[in-house]
């Protein structure tokens, strides 16, 4: 069954550096998303992606995030000065393009563990 | 604006006994509704959801939910709990209409299994 892939799994970081999250959506999937966890709350929106461009970014999703698909298959997420309240895990996931129901069938990926120092 | 509500952090259960995990939601319209399931260390794993129809659904690993428009809930039950069933569960609510298919999330319910 087609899967979700996330790299690394984690990544400890310095706080100030630059980090990427790799994600490898499923591959007939349209919508990618970003969602992060920190350790012991729930699961928060980051931001949608659609035909290149964002279709929706929540209020954590500020100008030091960033989201590309650089290729057919890579959906990445930039941060560009990562501070100490950006540990968390971060999650990946994509759906398929059809009618709502489908497109809101949200696959995950296993998730990067971020720390930062 | 849309919300979970997953009154239980932490349930325990013995082995061989039935589960319910309750989920309420808050939602404009008739939503999309889900449920996840994380193992320690795993990613969040699909066990149902409901879009319309029958409001009773079944998922994998012999799950089910209910849902139930007058009461804005969405339960999770399952008849007889396996050891293997002990994970974190969560509940998540989306739709059309919102502009966009973000989901959200309730807080989850930790469910431990006792042999």
């Amino acid at each position: 069954e087609p899967e979700v892939t996330q790299t690394p799994s984690h990544q400890v970081t310095q706080m100030g550096q630059e980090v990427i999250l790799r994600c490898v959506p499923i591959s007939n999937h349209l919508y990618f998303y970003w969602y992060r966890q920190i350790l012991g709350q729930k699961v928060e929106f980051l931001v949608s992606f659609y035909n290149n461009e964002i279709s929706e970014k929540s209020e954590i999703f500020d100008d030091q995030f960033s989201v590309e698909r650089p290729d057919g298959s890579n959906f990445t997420l930039k941060i560009r000065s990562t501070k100490l309240e950006d540990s968390a895990m971060y999650f990946c996931a994509s759906s398929p393009s059809g009618v709502a129901a489908l497109q809101e069938t949200q696959y995950f990926g296993p998730g990067t563990r971020l720390l930062v120092l | 604006a849309q919300s979970v509500t997953q009154p239980d952090i932490h349930i325990t259960v013995s082995e061989g006994a039935s589960l319910e995990l309750r989920c309420n939601y808050s939602y404009g319209a008739t939503p999309y509704l889900f449920w996840y399931v994380q193992s320690p260390g795993q990613g969040l794993q699909l066990l149902l959801k409901y879009f319309s129809g029958d409001t009773l659904v079944q998922g994998i690993k012999g799950f089910e939910a209910e849902f139930k428009r007058s009461q804005s809930s969405f339960n999770l039950r399952k008849p007889s709990v396996h050891w293997s069933d002990a994970a974190e569960y969560f509940c998540a609510v989306g739709g059309p209409g919102a502009g966009s298919y973000q989901l959200t999330f309730g807080k989850g319910t930790k469910l431990s299994v006792i042999p």
